[in-house]
């Protein structure tokens, strides 16, 4: 079965570093990935998505994402943090015409 | 593009009363649109899947009699919660996504309260 694996359940960050989340799947068949963005009491918002072409791919709001093949990874980084980027990060993964399969989650906190 | 709005955004109710959540796409034709109910802290867990004009597929252990979707046009899906209890509270989210589109598109979120 499919599975999205998010290393860190919670990961923090001083304002202004460097943002790294990781996002592993399993799967033998390619996958279209995505990264969503949760704030608290929302729904959630698509940050950057891969479906073909370009492995690396840029999102909204300075994130960016790539996709490798090899590792079967699509880690989510961001060069610096901002405290508005605070929030929960969702990794997921579907094929074609499936379901969506959502990582664990992984909540981020910036500090000041 | 690619709005999903949710009505209401908050409701509290009394047990065994039910409980309409609505799920609109504004700016696409939503030929699918799915249900989660999201926990404190967890991730989301799919409830069903449902295609416009067609019957919902709801997920194992997921009770189709107590949690009635209807998804009767292309920009509208309900979610029924039926004699509403305690534990049915919880965050329901919808999303939906089109033909051909591999991106779902999520609603803001209903937050309901059963008392």
């Amino acid at each position: 079965a499919q599975s999205v694996t998010q290393l860190g359940s919670h990961v923090s960050v001083s304002e202004g570093a460097l943002v790294l989340l990781r996002c592993n799947y399993s799967s033998s068949v390619p996958p279209y990935l995505f990264w969503y963005v949760q704030y608290p009491n929302q729904g959630l918002q698509l940050l950057l998505k891969y479906t073909t072409g370009a492995t690396l791919v840029k999102g909204i709001n300075g994130f960016e994402a790539e996709f490798k093949k090899s590792e079967t990874s699509f880690h989510l980084t961001k060069p610096s943090a901002h405290m508005s980027d605070a929030a929960e990060y969702f990794c997921a993964v579907t094929y074609q015409g499936g379901k969506l399969i959502f990582g664990q989650g992984t909540e981020l906190s910036v500090k000041p | 593009g690619a709005v999903v709005s949710q009505h209401p955004s908050w409701v509290i109710c009394k047990s065994g009363t039910s409980v309409k959540i609505e799920c609109r796409s504004l700016d696409f034709q939503a030929t699918t649109m799915f249900w989660y109910r999201q926990f404190p802290k967890q991730s989301l867990m799919l409830m069903a899947t449902s295609n416009e004009g067609s019957k919902a597929t709801y997920e194992q252990g997921v009770e189709k009699d107590k949690f009635l979707i209807n998804h009767a046009s292309l920009t509208l899906s309900t979610l029924t919660v039926t004699s509403a209890h305690p534990e049915d509270s919880s965050f329901y989210i919808c999303s939906a996504r089109d033909r051909g589109i591999e991106t779902q598109y999520f609603g803001p979120g209903t937050r309901l309260l059963v008392l």
